[in-house]
């Protein structure tokens, strides 16, 4: 079973600033990855997938990237709404075990 | 309008059985994953099993197989989550979702809006 890390569990940023997430699988997952907003009472969002793909209508400011064993997502400029838990997630048709969350706060 | 309507909330008690659905439409339901999530309270996203509506064989994690069935009824394009015995340790918000490509059990792009379950004595 594949375990999904991410880190920091607690980031703090101010607005404008760019904020760097990161997410270790214990095995490679070949590019099966996916990152997802959440925010109080809300169901999650998809925000990438595959590794670096934008789902329909997120904003250019969301970027993926990595491969192998070691992704990020990177949010350029921090607007008010991105203030969130953010998640990543591996897939395949086995299984699809999320990291245990980064949450993104006002600095 | 791809849309995943589940169950409304439930109050239970301990060694109860229960069953939450999740409603498709939107798309063909047949063609594409759907999934199972748990949230416990204040925790994060805990992947739970999927299901292909063409195939009877869904798969679970290790950390739910033999506590949970999922299921389908393609005739009324709606997944299934069922327990025959609670705990309350069960106490969490459940979502389902969508695989985001037909016939792969993918990322899930789509997410119906969560039943919470409270399993109290």
């Amino acid at each position: 079973e594949i375990v999904m890390t991410q880190s920091p569990d607690t980031l703090a940023v101010s607005p404008g600033e760019r904020a760097t997430l990161s997410c270790r699988a214990s095995q490679r997952v070949s590019g099966n990855l996916a990152w997802y907003q959440q925010k109080p009472g809300q169901a999650p969002r998809l925000l990438i997938h595959g590794a670096s793909t934008r789902a329909n209508g997120v904003p250019a400011r969301f970027s993926g990237s990595g491969s192998g064993t070691e992704f990020t997502l990177t949010i350029s400029s921090l607007q008010s709404e991105d203030f969130a838990v953010y998640y990543c997630q591996h897939y395949n048709n086995w299984d699809g075990a999320f990291g245990q969350g980064t949450k993104v706060e006002i600095k | 309008e791809v849309h995943l309507v589940q169950s409304g909330a439930e109050v239970k008690k301990p060694g109860e059985s229960l069953k939450i659905s999740c409603k498709a439409s939107g798309y063909r339901f047949a063609s594409y994953w759907i999934g199972w999530v748990r949230q416990m309270p204040g925790k994060g996203l805990e992947w739970m099993g999927i299901i292909y509506p063409g195939d009877p064989d869904p798969r679970y994690s290790p950390s739910f197989q033999g506590q949970v069935t999922i299921s389908v009824d393609k005739s009324i394009s709606t997944a299934y989550l069922q327990w025959s015995s609670l705990q309350a340790s069960d106490t969490a918000v459940y979502y389902c979702a969508r695989s985001g490509l037909p016939s792969i059990a993918a990322n899930f792009d789509y997410w119906g809006q969560g039943t919470l379950v409270t399993v109290s004595s």
